[in-house]
């Protein structure tokens, strides 16, 4: 069974200081792992999709890494709109239907 | 561009009472169609999935039933609520393109939903 597991629970900044959050994943054959943004009351907002080792995408602020075992979100001088709940999910490779495993997201708060 | 719709935002029903929560998507065809549960502190559950009009995949046993009387329409039903079913309920859906099979999903705003 796959599993998804993000750290750190949750991670206070001060704005312009950097850092990364974590998300391990255990699957048979990775498909896809993806970073979603997710505000309070809202429903989570699409990032990045990484489907090898060694990929990397950008946007913003935000770069998204992967290895084989874990994806790091880095956060670039970050701001106080930056603060949500970043959630990774991961697609395995098997059986039908587009199935993502979510972890439980690090919430993220940005102060001034 | 594509959106998608849920319907309402909140819900406050009694223990017993039915349940029927609507998604809708705009600017696809075809599309699959996901219903998760997202409860305080916890990950999103997948609940139900389609691939197709009338096609329903159930991920876990539960009080809730899916339809897919259209292919934008996802329709999200219980006839009994129970107190448990509280949470916040989120549509999502992703297309698959022909030569590559694209995962990412797109959610809706969702409907918040209390049982009492």
């Amino acid at each position: 069974e796959d599993q998804v597991t993000q750290s750190p629970e949750a991670l206070r900044l001060q704005e312009g200081e950097s850092s990364s959050l974590n998300c391990s994943y255990t699957v048979s054959g990775l498909r896809g792992l993806f970073w979603y943004r997710q505000d309070p009351g809202k429903g989570p907002e699409f990032l990045f999709t990484l489907y090898s080792a060694g990929e990397e995408k950008e946007k913003e602020r935000l770069k998204a890494t992967l290895t084989k075992k874990e994806s790091f979100l880095h956060i670039t001088a970050p701001k106080p709109e930056d603060s949500a709940t970043y959630l990774c999910a991961v697609q395995e490779k098997k059986g039908g239907g587009n199935k993502l495993t979510f972890g439980t997201g690090t919430q993220l708060k940005v102060e001034l | 561009s594509q959106t998608i719709h849920q319907w309402p935002a909140t819900l406050v029903q009694p223990v017993g009472s039915p349940l029927s929560l609507e998604c809708t998507v705009e600017g696809t065809s075809n599309p699959n169609l996901y219903w998760y549960r997202q409860a305080a502190g916890r990950g999103l559950q997948l609940l139900f999935y389609s691939v197709g009009i009338g096609q329903i995949s159930s991920e876990v046993p539960q009080n809730l039933s899916a339809s897919r009387p259209q292919d934008r329409q996802f329709i999200l039903s219980s006839k009994k609520l129970l107190l448990s079913d509280s949470g916040f309920y989120l549509c999502a859906w992703s297309v698959v393109r022909t030569g590559r099979v694209w995962y990412e999903q797109y959610f809706g705003p969702g409907t918040r939903l209390t049982v009492t």
